[in-house]
């Protein structure tokens, strides 16, 4: 099961509004990596986090390592129709990487 | 650039049968991982080979389920006699072995498979 806790789990905005989201866990993370993924296809890597505290951006999304190690947010600036689509955080669990994934966040945008 | 490549990308299948997957992870990389999707949930791990080395397997992959990454290239998933809730799609993803990027999984566009 999920052991990673992700919220919320659905967003409607609007066109134009920012998004935001986090991941939340009781154990430590040495990696938090987000993923987009839409119907059908398979997630889409959109930002690598390796160090606490660290802050990375990709165009109009930005992701943040958690001091503590057990949570990262993500946002979305001024959101786009292609910003649809269910965004899921991942951390590895062991050495050899088994990732765990959080149940996603859908966005819906309206125009 | 190639990435992660699977094939087929949706198989329909009578309870019973036997299918089998393809993926080919991005050349360079010497992990590669499958997992299984169900409706609204994250994909979950079933399997991860260190080049041709089967080296962790999950308590989902059931003994009709069987992976093999020959040469350290390509990987195929095995499904024995099929059942209906083996439905799901299933991902393959790649990473590389170096420094922090180890953990850097890419994925492929995933199998869907119904079974009838």
């Amino acid at each position: 099961g999920q052991q990673l806790n992700q919220s919320p789990q659905s967003m409607f905005i609007q066109e134009g509004e920012d998004v935001s989201m986090n991941c939340t866990s009781s154990s430590i993370f040495n990696t938090w990596l987000w993923y987009k993924q839409d119907p059908g296809e398979g997630p889409v890597l959109l930002i690598a986090l390796y160090k606490a505290g660290e802050l990375t951006s990709n165009g109009r999304l930005t992701a943040q390592f958690g001091i503590t190690r057990k949570d990262s947010f993500l946002n979305i600036s001024a959101s786009i129709p292609s910003d649809v689509g269910i965004y899921f955080c991942a951390g590895p669990r062991f050495s050899w990487g088994k990732l765990q994934f959080g149940a996603g966040t859908q966005v819906v945008v309206t125009p | 650039d190639t990435g992660v490549s699977q094939d087929p990308r949706h198989k329909i299948t009578k309870r019973g049968q036997n299918v089998t997957f393809r993926c080919d992870p991005i050349s360079e990389h010497n992990r590669l991982y499958w997992y299984r999707q169900t409706l609204g949930q994250g994909p979950e791990f079933l399997t991860y080979f260190q080049n041709e080395a089967q080296l962790e397997k999950s308590r989902l992959l059931s003994d009709r389920f069987s992976a093999e990454r020959p040469k350290g290239s390509f990987s195929t998933l095995e499904i024995q006699r099929t059942e209906q809730g083996d439905s799901a799609m299933y991902l393959c993803a790649s990473s590389p072995t170096r420094d922090r990027a180890t953990d850097t999984q890419y994925f492929g566009p995933g199998t869907r498979l119904t079974v009838l």
